[in-house]
């Protein structure tokens, strides 16, 4: 069960759109719809944006939006704002009752 | 809106068992379809799940903690614990509990959080 692989770091502009992906296997990502998104403010407990690949919770701006291809999740946040500066990290179903977390990406808003 | 809280020692010595236990508050751990679980980080790194436990206390672990780790239930308190033995300063991190969906599979509500340190 190895980590999903994202990528360290990510930045946009305010109002720009940003795209963050979440690379799997076919254990995991590739497998099955059940791909989540959190947001982790620094000393924050992470918060739960995207859930099933493209489903946003109650509360979530529509900014937030998910999809996958294959192996691979992706997060776009739109219309960037400074208060989307976070981390975020992705997590898949990996069968059997596991979950699996990426490495996180940090988002800066230039 | 259902609230959890971890509690426990911040300072292990190494070589002991880190002992968390989680109270969740405004729903009952009793009424099925959710999991809790235990996620840690390790300072200025990733999330990682530790594992997670049913009310019937089915439980299921991160294989590369299964060896050491044990999560428990307790209803009647509408808690759950995590132990962790033979922990060393790679355990260090903060650890967070977090409610589960069984069907849709996602980590829906969290505690805040509590950083545990392995030092002597």
């Amino acid at each position: 069960q190895s980590a999903l692989t994202q990528p360290p770091s990510a930045s946009g502009s305010p109002g720009q759109s940003v795209t963050i992906s979440c690379t799997g296997t076919s254990s995991d990502v590739g497998g099955y719809k059940y791909v989540s998104w959190y947001q982790q403010h620094p000393g924050k407990a992470p918060k739960l944006m995207i859930h099933e690949v493209n489903k946003r919770p109650s509360g979530v701006p529509d900014r937030f939006s998910g999809s996958k291809s294959g192996s691979t999740a992706s997060l776009t946040v739109s219309g960037l704002q400074p208060e989307d500066e976070a981390d975020y990290y992705c997590s898949s179903y990996a069968g059997n009752n596991a979950a699996v977390f990426g490495g996180g990406t940090k988002l800066t808003v230039l | 809106q259902v609230h959890l809280q971890e509690s426990g020692p911040g300072l292990v010595k190494p070589s002991q068992t880190l002992s968390l236990t989680c109270s969740v508050s405004g729903g009952s751990i009793s009424s099925g379809g959710y999991y809790w679980s235990w996620i840690r980080q390790h300072p200025g790194k990733g999330l990682e799940w530790i594992g997670y436990i049913y009310y019937n206390g089915n439980t299921y672990y991160n294989p590369s903690l299964k060896s050491r780790a044990i999560i428990a239930v307790d209803t009647s308190k509408n808690q759950f614990s995590l132990k962790l033995s033979s922990v060393t300063a790679a355990d260090t991190a903060v650890y967070y509990c977090a409610r589960h969906g069984v069907v849709t599979k996602y980590f829906d509500n969290w505690g805040q959080g509590t950083l545990v340190t392995v030092s002597s």
